[in-house]
This record gives structure tokens, sequence and C-alpha cells, in this order.
């Protein structure tokens, strides 16, 4: 089956250490997403990748960081200097066509 | 820049009668739109989305969408709702049709009651 997949479903860290999300697609797709969702604020993008060893800063990527070693995968670490990490993370892949899919999301508690 | 403004954070609606969310769009050019849905901690669905063909879209589990351009809305709608339409809907507007981040609204819920 073509998809995406995020793991862990779950992620639970102490404040002031850095954690990885993982993202992997095999859809074959150039571009990756990575959206933070809190409630009441919609998705609000962090980075993106449009092809492999590229990738751009969203609205909120300030104190986070990606890489794009290879097309099917995206990891994300959300570092020690976001404020509020606790969140949902959803990550999604695109074709030429223009529709996004997106994996099951990461649920980030930090305490 | 573009954006997108949905109309109500909340939307309760009874078993069998219409579903209406509203979105609005601003762009300086023909956009490329979007409805997604959401259930309970999970991803992202897609429903249907305008590229600029038919400005009536039809999408999965009986959603359609019509695009007004004097308007600038892109409203979603269904005839009847099912309690299984109970989740988070998205509208999101793009000005490229592919590779280019989305742009999304805030969402809004709706709740579907027996």
């Amino acid at each position: 089956d073509g998809g995406i997949t995020q793991s862990p479903k779950y992620l639970f860290r102490k404040e002031g250490q850095n954690v990885t999300l993982s993202c992997e697609q095999n859809l074959n797709h150039d571009a990756m997403y990575w959206y933070r969702q809190d409630p009441g604020q919609g998705l609000r993008l962090i980075y993106y990748s449009q092809i492999v060893n590229d990738f751009q800063k969203g609205d909120i990527a300030e104190g986070y960081s990606v890489s794009r070693e290879k097309k099917e995968s995206f990891p994300l670490t959300v570092t020690s200097a976001q404020k509020n990490p606790t969140a949902f993370y959803l990550c999604a892949s695109s074709s030429r066509v223009g529709e996004q899919y997106f994996g099951p999301g990461t649920r980030l508690t930090v305490t | 820049a573009q954006s997108v403004t949905q109309l109500g954070s909340h939307v309760s609606v009874s078993e069998g009668a219409l579903v209406l969310l509203r979105c609005n769009y601003s762009s300086s050019v023909p956009p490329y739109l979007f409805w997604y849905v959401q259930y309970p901690n999970q991803g992202l669905q897609l429903l249907l989305k305008y590229t600029s063909a038919a400005t009536l879209v039809k999408g999965i589990n009986g959603f359609e969408a019509e695009f007004k351009k004097s308007e600038t809305s892109f409203h979603l709608t269904k005839p009847s709702a099912h309690m299984s339409d109970a989740a988070e809907y998205f509208c999101a507007v793009t000005l490229n049709s592919g590779n280019t981040p989305l742009v999304f609204g805030k969402g809004t819920r709706l709740s579907v009651i027996a």
C-alpha cells in the first residue's frame, strides 16, 4: 500500500530535550511538508522540501530543523529552542497535481 | 498573499439535514482550492479539489463544493448529514498547481445530532 507513515503516534519528552519525528512516504512524491496543528488554529507550515537536499522555512520554523537526504524521508527535529513544542504534528507529500496526502500525525507532549 | 477564512468554528446539524460549511478565499490570481476532513487524532483526508475546470466539484462521501469567483467562495455542501460526517473540515488554497504549500483555514468542527 502506498502512503505516508509517521512514527511514533505519541511522543513524550522532558523540556530541554531535542526530539526527532519521523516521516516516510512511498508515493514517489517530490515534495514533502511539515505542519503543526494546535486547537482552533488550523494547520501552520513549519518547513517544506520540493526536492532532495533542499528545503525552505515555513511560517513557524523557529525552533525546528529538518533534513531531506532521501526522497522518501523528511524527519523533523523539535529543538529545545522551540518555546511551545506540545502539539500535533502532521507530515504531508504532494505530486505535481497539487493535492497533498497526509500521514496519521504524531502527538508530541513536552513536560 | 493568499488566505482562507472559514466562517464558523463549529457547526451543528441534525442527521438528514443539509450541511453547509463556508469558505472564502483571498487571492490575486485564480487559485486552486481544496477541502479536507480530519477525524479525531488522525491525519487529513482530501474530500475534493477545484483546479479551474468545472466550477461545481463533486467529492467523496456525497460532498460537493461550488467555486464562485464573484463571491470568492468555495462552500462545502452535502444534502443529507450522516452521523459519520462528524469531524473537522479544513479549506485550503494555493496559487500553483503542484509542490507548493497549502494555506489552510482554521477549520470548522461539524457535529451531527441524532
